[in-house]
């Protein structure tokens, strides 16, 4: 029953570049979210954008939403090793109080 | 700052122990969520409770079960651990459902030998 799918799987770069992560989802939604994984540890959430929402931005973050599409996008901007984490998208399941999380994109900026 | 706290980071155990994971959050939240976390499988829920005494199956709740007395704490019970159930484990809450963010504990890294 997993909704979310990001694309990558994996995505190395170098520190100061730009990295772009993308998610896919089935159904329709309210909201859509980005968590950040480090290594070994719990999720943190990073950015939450609503089905009226197009763009939003935090800090170096940016997420996208398309939901004609059905996709997000999250970008990360002047990329710095401390970003090296596993990203996921997550969408709140309809009806029901949890969400869907995808399989995540694990991103490596070389310093 | 919202608190998710897991009883342990790591933990050892031997197949056929019962074995208990628990979760306690500090921010008041109705809703409380365990998951599993296997590589190329990203998060799984095992299941979920929006009450005290309530619990809602997930995806894969075979093997384990959950206990909510109390409405900051919430436990995985493994009943009869098995080599499959390694894995890591994470514990998240919530205020809401649709447009609040789930704040996630520091996960326990389960090995069933």
């Amino acid at each position: 029953s997993q909704q979310g799918e990001e694309d990558p799987q994996a995505l190395s770069i170098q520190e100061g570049e730009n990295a772009t992560m993308n998610c896919s989802y089935k159904t329709s939604i309210n909201n859509l979210q980005w968590y950040r994984q480090n290594s070994g540890r719990g999720l943190v959430h990073l950015i939450l954008i609503r089905s009226n929402e197009r763009e939003k931005h935090s800090g170096r973050l940016r997420v996208t939403l398309d939901t004609s599409k059905k996709s997000s996008s999250l970008l990360i901007t002047a990329s710095r090793a401390a970003d090296t984490a596993s990203y996921f998208c997550a969408t709140p399941q309809t009806g029901a109080n949890n969400l869907f999380f995808g399989t995540g994109t694990r991103l490596t900026v070389i310093p | 700052d919202v608190k998710v706290t897991q009883s342990s980071r790591y933990l050892v155990k031997r197949t056929g122990e019962k074995v208990f994971l628990e979760c306690v959050q500090d921010m008041d939240h109705e809703n409380m969520f365990w998951y599993r976390q296997d590589p190329g499988l990203g998060l799984r829920l095992i299941y979920f409770s929006y009450d005290v005494k309530m619990k809602e199956k997930g995806d894969i709740p075979e093997g384990y079960s959950v206990s909510r007395e109390k409405k900051e704490r919430f436990s995985l019970i493994l009943e009869s651990a098995s080599t499959n159930q390694t894995s890591m484990y994470l514990c998240a809450s919530t205020k809401s459902i649709s447009y609040n963010e789930q704040f996630f504990g520091p996960g326990t890294r389960l090995t069933v030998l």
